[in-house]
């Protein structure tokens, strides 16, 4: 079955750390772009990073030098190390996968469940 | 950044109803948009890709046209699984890749 997990949200106070996980399976994982989008709740959906099958990063302004995306092929696995956590980080994330070299001609095809990450004292 | 405006941000319908949405970009971005339903506590459903290429397994009701700066997203004969929120997205230049505001369709 094609899917992506996520895992490792939960309750942190502000100023914290979480790492994100999300878990890709039935699929070719190197094939594809990982990304991260967030969704605070009641509101739109934003995008938050992203790492190509080069291993390139991209991050949305509000989160770069806070936030770090990584993969992991061999455990077909992508993350999110987010640290210096604010109360208007708190949203669902979701990992979503766009195939690679795609150039505008896809769109994010496969979506995790979300994981819930409350930044809060 | 490229901006995407989605109208209306709601709309009301009835089941049968044909209801279009429209994405408009702050900057030319060809066909590199994409078109979302999200039902509540669900992750995004892809639609539409390429802006108007009907993603495998989506009902023909759903239609997308445009080019440029100007998109529409049509649902001909709306469902009631079709009552949803509709989000667009740009995919022609990132960081970052941009979604619309969001456009939620309501049973009248």
């Amino acid at each position: 079955e094609v899917q992506l997990v996520e895992s490792g949200g939960g309750l942190v106070q502000p100023g914290g750390s979480l790492r994100l996980s999300c878990a890709a399976s039935g699929f070719t994982f190197s094939n594809y772009d990982m990304h991260w989008v967030r969704q605070a709740t009641g509101k739109g959906l934003e995008w938050v990073s992203a790492i190509n099958t080069a291993y390139d990063t991209y991050y949305e302004g509000s989160v770069k030098g806070r936030f770090t995306i990584s993969r992991e092929s061999a455990k077909n696995s992508l993350y999110l190390q987010m640290s210096g956590l604010r109360v208007e980080d708190t949203a669902v994330y979701y990992c979503a996968a766009l195939r690679a070299y795609s150039y505008g001609r896809n769109g994010f095809d496969l979506w995790g469940q979300g994981t819930m990450v409350t930044v809060s004292s | 950044d490229i901006q995407l405006t989605q109208s209306p941000s709601f709309l009301s319908a009835s089941v049968g109803d044909r209801v279009t949405i429209t994405c408009r970009a702050s900057q030319d971005i060809t066909t590199s948009l994409a078109w979302y339903q999200q039902k509540p506590g669900i992750a995004p459903k892809l639609l539409i890709y390429a802006a108007s290429t009907l993603q495998s397994g989506v009902p023909l009701r759903f239609s997308g046209s445009g080019s440029g700066t100007e998109f529409t997203l049509t649902i001909n004969s709306l469902q009631t699984e079709d009552f949803a929120t509709y989000y667009c997205q740009q995919l022609k230049s990132y960081p970052p890749y941009t979604f619309g505001q969001g456009t939620k369709v309501e049973i009248e």
